[in-house]
């Protein structure tokens, strides 16, 4: 029933180490995105595709590389991680000019 | 660099009154302004979308749209302890790019 999942919900990881952070959605949206939030608070776009191209690519780091393998999934792999990455990352969908539907989020701490 | 920007807070309102939360934004060329609530550990979860300007309701929420003065507000009336949370403004231009505010705290006192 879940509208947007996203896997894992933890991911405890030492510096270095490559991980992957995978979302899919069942709206039949066309957009996808990956937003930051820090701990601050503040929620930041990342990446967004529509229907698998990548239409917004944000100053991310190249360790950051989304893939989208159809438009229902936005995969987030992550290489050399560093402690700065430690947030939470959402994954979103939405249809053009319309409200995001986030998924419940994945709390990276890197160690 | 377009910028939406809120009051940090927190912002105390006593339980039963209305609370009033403001946003400005950058970009003249924004067509669709949405306020989501956020709970502490939880996603963001959408309260009001507006696109015209004026005012919207949905039930104790009031959402206000001022396009000339690049200004959207966020009204709560009857004010209750649940509604203590984060306030995230968010603001969508013709790139379909959705950039977020960094969030009022709103402390509802019992």
């Amino acid at each position: 029933d879940t509208a947007v999942s996203q896997t894992p919900k933890y991911l405890v990881t030492q510096m270095g180490n490559d991980k992957s952070i995978k979302c899919e959605q069942n709206l039949g949206h066309d957009t996808m995105y990956w937003y930051k939030q820090d701990s601050k608070k503040f929620l930041k776009i990342m990446f967004s595709y529509n229907n698998k191209e990548l239409i917004i690519n944000e100053t991310v780091p190249n360790r950051f590389s989304p893939k989208s393998p159809d438009k229902a999934h936005l995969n987030l792999h992550i290489n050399s991680l560093e402690l700065g990455d430690s947030a939470v990352y959402f994954c979103a969908s939405s249809q053009i000019n319309s409200p995001l539907h986030f998924g419940n989020g994945t709390r990276l701490t890197v160690t | 660099q377009k910028e939406v920007e809120q009051n940090s807070g927190p912002l105390s309102v006593p339980e039963g009154a209305i609370a009033s939360l403001n946003c400005t934004y950058s970009d003249r060329g924004s067509q669709s302004f949405f306020w989501y609530r956020q709970y502490s550990g939880k996603s963001p979860e959408l309260i009001m979308s507006i696109y015209s300007n004026g005012d919207k309701e949905d039930g104790r929420f009031t959402a206000q749209l001022n396009k000339a003065s690049q200004y959207v507000s966020l009204l709560i009336r009857d004010s209750q302890p649940s509604d203590s949370a984060t306030y995230l403004c968010a603001v969508s231009g013709r790139d379909d790019k959705i950039i977020f505010g960094k969030g009022t705290r709103l402390h509802i006192l019992p």
